[in-house]
């Protein structure tokens, strides 16, 4: 399978635990993205890495998130502290180029209980 | 102003209907605009890009309006299997905005 894979699908978590999730790009993609996704909404930009570079985050990315890309390949992202409000769908894309088609992975499930 | 709007739906069809939906964004500085559609519980898949000049891709049609800051999206002889979100996206700066989404049923 050649598309974005993210791991884990799922993850249920106890409020107040650090969650780390992983996305793995399109080989060749230089960017990558993550975004969340609630119920009903759609998905809202956390941050981007072009390479290994964090080039932008939005302001939903508080101090208890961080991402990282390390090498340009594979990203993280990681979530300390968790509260309930984290409970969303996150989802990584990546694209080839500035402003390209991006696609997504299939998602990690967060739960925060 | 949200960044990028959609018609709010739901829109239930019947098969073999034709659909538009409709999207506004803010940012006139945008260049690159897509069609995204979501299955419910799944990621969003790539629908097509949408081009200045408006193009097309089987029964599906995208049109761009620059001027008004508007696209569109028109669906033909309706499928069952069209039943899904629709999602709109502009770029701002270096990444991309979506819509909120159109939830489209379309009904036997």
């Amino acid at each position: 399978d050649t598309g974005v894979s993210q791991d884990p699908r799922h993850k249920i978590t106890k409020r107040g635990q650090n969650v780390t999730f992983r996305c793995d790009p399109i080989s060749e993609h230089n960017r990558l993205y993550w975004y969340r996704q609630t119920l009903g909404q759609g998905p809202e930009f956390l941050t981007y890495f072009q390479n290994e570079a964090q080039l932008e985050k939005s302001r939903l990315l508080s101090d208890r998130f961080s991402a990282e890309r390390p090498k340009g390949s594979f990203s993280t992202l990681e979530i300390q502290r968790t509260e309930q409000g984290d409970s969303a769908m996150y989802l990584c894309a990546s694209s080839f180029g500035q402003i390209a088609e991006a696609f997504f992975g299939q998602g990690t499930r967060l739960t925060v209980v | 102003r949200k960044e990028v709007e959609q018609d709010p739906g739901p829109f239930n069809v019947p098969e073999g209907a034709t659909v538009a939906f409709n999207c506004t964004y803010s940012n006139s500085a945008s260049q690159s605009f897509f069609w995204y559609r979501q299955d419910c519980r799944k990621e969003p898949k790539l629908l097509m890009s949408v081009y200045s000049s408006g193009n097309e891709d089987g029964r599906f049609t995208a049109q761009l309006n620059r001027a008004s800051q508007y696209i569109s999206l028109l669906i033909r002889d309706s499928k069952l299997s069209d039943s899904a979100t629709y999602l709109c996206v502009a770029d701002y700066g270096q990444n991309f905005v979506f819509g909120p989404g159109t939830r489209l049923s379309v009904l036997p």
